[in-house]
C-alpha cells in the first residue's frame, strides 16, 4: 500500500538558516509527488510538484525539492528561511488509480524565529 | 474566481446532533474530496467523488455521508455527531487525473461536545 513518511514533526530554525524537510514514500506506480504548505489558520496550498523530468523541482517562494528515486525520497529545501515561512508542510502522493485523491504525510511544523 | 468555498467556517454541535457541511467549486473540476485534519494525523480522506453522480469511501468514512449534488457541489453530512468527529474539515477539488493537484477550501472547524 502507498504511504508517505515525514520524519520531522516540528522543526525550529532562526531566520536565514537553511531548511531541509524529509519525505519518504512507498508507491508502486508512476511517481507523482507533491508538497503542500498550510500557513496558520489557512487552507493547504500547493508549493511544488514533481511528475517527470528534472528531479530538482522549483516551487513558489524559493522552495525546491529533489526527487531521489533510489532513496524513495522527495525532500523539501530552502537555502534561507524567513519568519513568514512559519507553517506546516505536507508531502503527498497519489492514492492510485485515476481518482486523483492524495495520501498525505502527517506534516512537519516549521517555526522560524525572527 | 472564488475556487473552493466551504460553509460554515465554525460549528459547535452537541453529541447526537446532525449537520451538513457545504462545499462548492467554480473551476469545473471533475473530482471533489472531503478530508479531515487532526493534530499529528495529517489529512485523512473521508469520501470522494471522482465525477458527478459517483461517490466512494475514503480512509475514514464511518459516521459520515456525502452527496454530489451536481458538478459544482459536494456536501458532507454528519447524521449523529460524536466527540471523535471534532476536527477541521477540508473540501478539495481537482481535475481528477493522477497528476492533478488538489485545490482546497478554507476549512470548517467543528467541535462536538
Amino acid at each position: 500500500a502507498q504511504s508517505v513518511s515525514q520524519h520531522n514533526h516540528h522543526v525550529i530554525l532562526s531566520e536565514a538558516a537553511s531548511l531541509e524537510l524529509g519525505c519518504n514514500y512507498s508507491y508502486g506506480g508512476t511517481v507523482n509527488l507533491f508538497w503542500y504548505v498550510q500557513y496558520p489558520g489557512q487552507h493547504l496550498q500547493l508549493l511544488l510538484k514533481y511528475f517527470s523530468g528534472d528531479p530538482l523541482v522549483k516551487g513558489i517562494k524559493g522552495f525546491e525539492a529533489e526527487f531521489i528515486k533510489s532513496k524513495f525520497s522527495f525532500n523539501l529545501r530552502k537555502p534561507s528561511v524567513q519568519w513568514s515561512d512559519t507553517a506546516e508542510y505536507f508531502c503527498a502522493i497519489p492514492h492510485g488509480g485515476s481518482q486523483g485523491n492524495l495520501i498525505f504525510g502527517k506534516g512537519t511544523k516549521l517555526s522560524v524565529k525572527p | 474566481n472564488a475556487g473552493v468555498t466551504q460553509t460554515p467556517k465554525f460549528q459547535v454541535l452537541k453529541t447526537g446532533q446532525s449537520m451538513t457541511l457545504q462545499c462548492a467549486q467554480d473551476m469545473n473540476h471533475n473530482s471533489m474530496y472531503w478530508y479531515r485534519q487532526d493534530p499529528g494525523m495529517g489529512l485523512r480522506l473521508i469520501y470522494y467523488s471522482a465525477s458527478e453522480g459517483t461517490t466512494d469511501k475514503g480512509e475514514v468514512p464511518n459516521g459520515y455521508n456525502v452527496s454530489r449534488l451536481n458538478k459544482r457541489e459536494f456536501s458532507l453530512r454528519l447524521e449523529s455527531a460524536a466527540p471523535s468527529q471534532t476536527s477541521v474539515y477540508f473540501c478539495a477539488s481537482s481535475e481528477g487525473q493522477v497528476n492533478s493537484p488538489l485545490h482546497f477550501g478554507n476549512g470548517t472547524r467543528l467541535t462536538v461536545t
